[in-house]
């Protein structure tokens, strides 16, 4: 079936780096946008970062610009987040989801992975 | 961008009652491309509704979505104890995906 799956969170040191990934499948990755969404801890939900089929187009947040990279491997069916520079304010939940297509079209998202950004 | 905003913050409804949750987007969002979430503590956010007013795989009748250009409504027949949740819209007419800052429904 349809499904994303996210992993690579974890603790992390105030200026410290990370990378998160996403596994997808049940679908042709490649045919697909993908994005990052984030949730801190009793807060609501942040869009990070876009990335385009091809990975041609990338779009962040002003909160992570100039410190998150995301890119993607479509031979592996592979999402990533590469996180640098990381803030206490980075904590979260970070979630993929894409706009997935298969007849009718709607969003889909992972379960999410925790990032915590402490000392 | 397009800034959704959620109204009321919080809904005090006992199970059985009706809910109604409104998103109002700064700008129209076209092909009503907007969805709504139940999100209960410590789980994903599980979509309800796509497209405005088609209901997601497995989504009861008791969820209906209505509204277009800028104004949007999510409205829960009947409250289930489930129900009480946050309940999240987002738009995705943008690649830069925008959401709403959530309607809380609790018992009252």
């Amino acid at each position: 079936q349809v499904q994303l799956v996210e992993s690579g969170g974890g603790l992390v040191k105030p200026g410290g780096s990370l990378r998160v990934s996403c596994a997808a499948s049940g679908f042709t990755f490649s045919d697909h946008y993908m994005s990052w969404i984030r949730q801190a801890p009793g807060k609501g939900l942040e869009w990070v970062s876009y990335i385009s089929q091809s990975g041609s187009t990338i779009y962040y947040a002003d909160s992570v610009k100039g410190r998150f990279t995301i890119s993607r491997d479509n031979a592996k069916h592979s999402l990533y987040l590469q996180m640098n520079y990381l803030r206490a304010e980075d904590t979260a939940v970070y979630y993929c989801a894409t706009f997935y297509c298969g007849g009718d079209c709607y969003p889909i998202w992972g379960q999410g992975t925790m990032v915590t950004v402490s000392s | 961008e397009i800034v959704l905003t959620q109204s009321p913050g919080t809904l005090s409804l006992s199970p059985g009652e009706r809910a109604t949750l409104s998103c109002r987007a700064s700008q129209s969002v076209s092909s009503s491309s907007l969805a709504w979430y139940r999100q209960k503590p410590g789980q994903a956010p599980r979509l309800l509704i796509y497209d405005a007013s088609n209901r997601a795989t497995g989504i009861p009748d008791r969820f209906r979505g209505s509204g277009s250009g800028t104004d949007f409504t999510l409205t829960i027949s009947r409250l289930e104890p489930e129900d009480f949740a946050v309940y999240y819209c987002q738009q995705y007419d943008s690649s830069l995906w925008t959401f709403g800052q959530g309607t809380k429904v609790e018992i009252k």
